[in-house]
């Protein structure tokens, strides 16, 4: 079956200006998460929804950071006032819930001039 | 304070040999275990997972050993072949939460 969708693949935006990344997790997973992925570092947390509440935000780095995710499938990330530190690879995973493999989309490199 | 850590952030190894990945952590509580290969441009595939219960999971080429005591982690693939070259992040979360990720070992699997 498809596996976790992100989009756009590639996004350029100017210090200041509004993104929004999107995350299509595979169908009938209820959990979902938003990990950073900067250059030489592992994967770290955001984000993570049960069903269509955020059930841990502590990932969130300041309050420019939301995600939302109203239908309890589809979420979107959205960054406001970005910075050039926002930069980096904003990866998804969605899984069944509970202690399960998640299983990652190919993420959204994001770069901030 | 890095909770996972992989203290080799790269590693060579012949095709056909045995390929060890390390992997150490600090958080006790710690009881799912998962180990991440990645390629270029792509997210993390799932490779292979182990729960605290257990000390040793295997899966055709792949195997994870769990040492609680030294809370100490390795990956082993036998025998290696050059598509298994890429990063390989190893993980871990309690219960349900949100995984905890080391910064990943890029194998170079030599023909």
């Amino acid at each position: 079956g498809a596996g976790v969708s992100q989009t756009p693949s590639n996004k350029v935006t100017e210090k200041g200006k509004y993104v929004e990344l999107r995350c299509d997790p595979i169908s009938g997973h209820t959990a979902l998460y938003w990990y950073r992925q900067s250059l030489g570092q592992g994967p770290e947390f955001l984000i993570y929804f049960q069903g269509t509440g955020a059930a841990d935000d502590s990932g969130l780095p300041n309050d420019r950071f939301f995600a939302v995710r109203p239908e309890g499938s589809v979420s979107t990330l959205k960054i406001q006032r970005t910075e050039r530190g926002d930069s980096a690879v904003y990866l998804c995973a969605s899984s069944l819930g509970g202690p399960d493999t998640q299983y990652f989309g190919p993420g959204t490199r994001l770069t901030v001039l | 304070d890095q909770q996972v850590k992989q203290n080799s952030p790269s590693l060579s190894v012949q095709e056909g040999r045995i390929s060890i990945l390390n992997c150490d952590y600090t958080n006790s509580m710690f009881d799912y275990f998962l180990w991440y290969k990645k390629y270029p441009a792509e997210g993390p595939t799932f490779l292979i997972s182990i729960s605290s219960i257990k000390d040793k999971n295997e899966d055709g080429r792949f195997t994870v050993f769990l040492n609680k005591s030294a809370k100490h982690l390795s990956l082993h693939i036998v025998p290696s072949q050059p598509g298994d070259s890429a990063v390989y992040f190893c993980a871990a979360s309690v219960l349900n939460t949100p995984l905890v990720f080391g910064k990943g070992t890029r194998l170079s699997v030599i023909a």
